[in-house]
């Protein structure tokens, strides 16, 4: 198994621009996870869905942000616009309900400047 | 202005000493605890679980206490090893399959 995958793993890009990131979850994992990691509050919970349906989005920064989930095996986080202070290290995790953890993809670092 | 981080603990241990890494939770309706370890660049990795029925679950070279009491969970690292260097964190889960993350603390192995 591939394990999760996310790309793109680095971003730049200027204020105001919309970004994409994407997750790919392991197969047959039905609940998808997105995380943030800053330096300042450590790993939040931004959003997570099982089987495709959104669960709980209350840490969600802003309108800004966006998560969408069309089908099992993608999962896309949108922000627009993007900010300086949304600089930060993107995590995708999928888990199976009722086996334990979760598995993390490698990240995406977002430099937004 | 001067920026204010997270202040993570640090533990620096001897190569081949043990380690023990501490961590308290906040919900007593927490009824499944995980340690992860993240090294430099690399997402968080699965190292050992627990669920609230157990107080104690050995792995390799690791072993996660749980005192539901005082809503504390332990990671203790045998014979460490430099490839043990990161930062380990703990979570816990308390209803529709959401983990909670401590803070972290890292561990550094002196060689």
């Amino acid at each position: 198994d591939a394990g999760v995958i996310q790309s793109p793993r680095h971003e730049v890009t200027e204020m105001g621009q919309e970004v994409t990131l994407r997750c790919k979850p392991i197969s047959g994992h039905d609940y998808l996870f997105w995380y943030r990691q800053t330096m300042m509050r450590g790993l939040e919970l931004l959003i997570y869905f099982n089987n495709n349906v959104p669960i709980d989005d209350s840490g969600m920064p802003e309108d800004r942000f966006s998560a969408k989930m069309p089908n099992a095996s993608f999962s896309t986080l949108k922000i627009q616009p993007s900010e300086p202070r949304d600089s930060a290290v993107y995590f995708c995790a999928s888990s199976l309900v009722g086996v334990g953890g979760y598995t993390f993809g490698s990240g995406t670092r977002l430099t937004v400047v | 202005g001067e920026s204010v981080g997270l202040h993570l603990p640090t533990l620096s241990v001897q190569e081949g000493d043990n380690s023990i890494i501490n961590c308290a939770y906040s919900n007593s309706a927490s009824d499944y605890f995980i340690w992860y370890k993240q090294e430099s660049g690399k997402g968080p990795q699965f190292i050992i679980d627990i669920r609230s029925n157990m107080d104690k679950r050995q792995g390799q070279r690791v072993t996660v206490l749980l005192n539901k009491t005082v809503k504390h969970l332990s990671l203790q690292i045998a014979a460490t090893q430099p490839g043990d260097s990161a930062v380990y964190f703990c979570a816990a889960k308390g209803g529709g399959n959401k983990l909670v993350f401590g803070a972290g603390t890292i561990l550094r192995v002196k060689s």
